[in-house]
């Protein structure tokens, strides 16, 4: 089992739409969770970066953190062509653990004009 | 501010070959991590640097090696080159604190081909 799973869809949406991106996360020690957007044949830009549970906005986006559930969520409102990008989640412990992050296998959101 | 930089961009290697790809932090900050990326797949951490030592690694072969300068910039090396080495390779760079956890910033990456 992977330490965080990702449907890799690919996730298909009218412009205007809400898009939901989820992760789920199997090792209880993480406590940072991060949501990073890559464009093609480009490196991942961090969108969100949370700590614990809770949720997180930065305008059009929020990320919520369940540890109960190990679930992470992305939303996206009124989403935009420019969105259109590979999602990633990521996960990774406490300071004393180390800098590794573990990244999901990413999904692929596409927005129609 | 200039964010992680990588060089070279693209490379094509022949299978034996060894490689050197480079990466300079963003301003301040002082460990960098690489991460390879195969096509459809999520990153895959490989080493972290801080304090030119290699404080953490995953699971790699050793033809996998690295260097950190005093200036905080990097080098990834990989020897005796293998077509499944074919990958974007990542470089993110953070600081470390011990009272901070703070966010690590990717460069753009270097796409390695190996023919």
């Amino acid at each position: 089992q992977k330490e965080v799973e990702q449907d890799p869809g690919p996730l298909s949406v009218p412009e205007g739409a809400i898009v939901s991106l989820n992760c789920t996360y199997s090792n209880s020690a993480f406590q940072y969770f991060m949501w990073y957007r890559q464009y093609s044949r480009k490196g991942p830009e961090l969108l969100m970066y949370t700590y614990s549970s809770g949720n997180k906005e930065d305008g059009r986006f929020t990320a919520q953190v369940d540890k109960s559930s190990k679930y992470i969520s992305l939303f996206i409102r009124d989403s935009q062509p420019s969105d259109s990008a590979t999602y990633l989640c990521a996960s990774k412990g406490a300071y004393n653990q180390g800098g590794k992050l573990i990244f999901g296998q990413g999904t692929e959101l596409s927005v129609k004009p | 501010d200039a964010g992680v930089t990588q060089s070279p961009t693209h490379l094509i290697k022949t299978r034996g070959q060894q490689v050197t790809l480079r990466c300079s932090p963003k301003s301040g900050h002082d460990t960098v991590s690489w991460y390879q990326q195969a096509l459809g797949q999520g990153p895959q951490f490989i080493f972290q640097y801080y304090e030119e030592e290699e404080r953490q690694r995953g699971n790699f072969p050793d033809r996998f090696s690295g260097h950190q300068f005093p200036n905080y910039s990097s080098e990834l090396n990989v020897n005796a080159l293998l077509l499944g080495d074919s990958a974007l390779y990542l470089c993110a760079s953070s600081f470390i604190s011990p009272s901070l956890n703070t966010e690590a910033f990717f460069g753009q990456g270097t796409r390695l081909t190996v023919v």
